[in-house]
């Protein structure tokens, strides 16, 4: 049957509101990171990505920041919607690999 | 442009019983991947081919599950028999290629349920 007892951490945002969502890393070798959104029923979507030689990269309404001092990746989504609640994923590939490994999800919830 | 199909989208079986997953890429995308998604969790990777060879496939349970990708377009994940731990979200994915930057595109999952 399926895994039950997993707690997917959640945040709750007011609509309007900009929203941090933020995933540590464990692999020090990582030399790119990708964000994923999945809705409820859908694969994930890809949403933003950066290299390891970056720090910062923006995109449309939603920014990533890498820090890898600290092995921490953050996505950033200003003036949060209602179509923005779903799953967040990080996703890291480490330096000569072709396996990109998950994260635990994030689950973004926007309050009307 | 369409994205990667997947079908069917659920599938309930008695344990024991087999069951087919087949995914068809984004057009001109070499690399084609299989992943397992449990409830609640990150997609896990099963296996991933590069054309119809397939290049990795160290994370696939190969007791019950096979995978082939016979003209290096289309794929079929097979399971024989399923266990009740099968029940999961297999997720097909296809990029250009596997390198850093090879977006990988997802398809929308089976909803596997082994009763």
């Amino acid at each position: 049957g399926e895994s039950v007892g997993l707690h997917l951490p959640t945040l709750s945002v007011q609509e309007g509101d900009n929203s941090i969502i933020n995933c540590a890393y464990s692999n020090s070798a990582s030399d790119y990171f990708i964000w994923y959104k999945q809705e409820s029923g859908k694969g994930p979507q890809f949403i933003i990505d950066i290299r390891s030689n970056m720090d910062k990269r923006q995109g449309q309404r939603v920014t990533v920041l890498l820090n890898k001092t600290v092995k921490h990746l953050s996505l950033q989504i200003a003036a949060t919607q209602p179509g923005d609640s779903a799953v967040y994923f990080c996703a890291e590939k480490g330096a000569g690999s072709y396996q990109l490994t998950f994260g635990k999800g994030t689950k973004l919830s926007v309050i009307p | 442009e369409a994205g990667v199909v997947q079908s069917p989208r659920y599938k309930i079986i008695e344990k024991k019983q087999p069951v087919a997953f087949w995914c068809n890429p984004i057009s001109g995308h070499n690399t084609l991947y299989w992943y397992r998604q449990n409830l609640g969790q990150g997609p896990e990777l099963l296996i991933r081919y590069e054309n119809e060879e397939a290049v990795d496939d160290s994370q696939l349970p190969k007791d019950r599950f096979s995978a082939e990708r016979l003209k290096g377009v289309d794929s079929t994940l097979k399971i024989q028999p399923a266990e009740l731990g099968d029940s999961a979200v297999y997720l097909c994915a296809s990029s250009l290629g596997a390198l850093a930057g090879d977006t990988q595109y997802f398809g929308p999952g089976t909803r596997l349920t082994v009763l």
